[in-house]
């Protein structure tokens, strides 16, 4: 059973246009959900992250809006650049239980066209 | 630089020859693990070590092997290889005394082909 539902699984966009890749989750027990961005041949880096006592968050270009009640987040990417260009993944935890596990997303394939 | 650090970065090997891929960190990190990646499937973690001598199953962790004798290092052992093993895999690593950080580091991933 797929604790973290992530899509679309490949998103194509111009220049700066605004990229938005989803995720639901189902255990409510999760408190903290992160974004790591991948580029090929590269280990995967976060990127940026939430808990649920937010809303929003943004850091730069990247935004993450958050609705608890829906059990979903979702990654804006705000006048994308082809250096955007890479595998995102979303992810969630529940820290608050001692566990440091990160339940992955099956990625979302970013490509910015110029 | 604070990194983790995994060997080989490519493997090409067939089955049942048995191999281990190295991974360290230089973070003084207690939590480490062992993910594959895979086309359409993400991440999954194989297995997982909260501390030396402390280790135990992810999501995946059969035909695998791991230990945590120091601190630093956390290889992962294949027995007896098989070609659904053929795979991407990454090494990552946190702090567990910090309230503050979540961040798992990610080493540079090995690609394995077993043929």
């Amino acid at each position: 059973q797929q604790q973290v539902k992530q899509s679309p699984q490949s998103l194509i966009v111009q220049k700066g246009g605004i990229p938005i890749i989803n995720c639901a989750y189902e255990n409510t027990a999760f408190d903290y959900f992160p974004w790591y961005q991948q580029f090929p041949g590269k280990g995967p880096a976060l990127l940026i992250a939430i808990r649920p006592d937010v809303s929003e968050k943004k850091e730069g270009r990247f935004t993450i809006s958050f609705n608890k009640s829906a059990k979903q987040f979702s990654l804006h990417i705000m006048d994308s650049q082809p250096g955007d260009s890479a595998t995102y993944f979303c992810a969630a935890s529940n820290s608050g239980a001692g566990s440091y596990q990160l339940t992955f997303g099956k990625g979302t394939k970013l490509s910015v066209i110029p | 630089e604070a990194q983790v650090t995994q060997n080989p970065r490519y493997l090409i090997t067939v089955t049942g020859k048995k191999l281990t891929v190295t991974c360290s960190q230089n973070m003084n990190h207690e939590y480490m693990s062992w993910y594959r990646q895979d086309p359409g499937l993400g991440l999954r973690q194989i297995y997982y070590s909260m501390n030396v001598e402390v280790t135990d199953k992810g999501d995946v962790p059969e035909g695998y092997k791991v230990s945590r004798k120091e601190k630093r290092n956390f290889p992962l052992i294949l027995e007896s290889p098989s070609p659904n093993q053929t795979s991407l895999y990454f090494c990552a690593s946190r702090t567990t005394t910090s309230r503050l950080s979540h961040t798992q580091y990610f080493g540079p991933g090995t690609r394995l082909t077993v043929l």
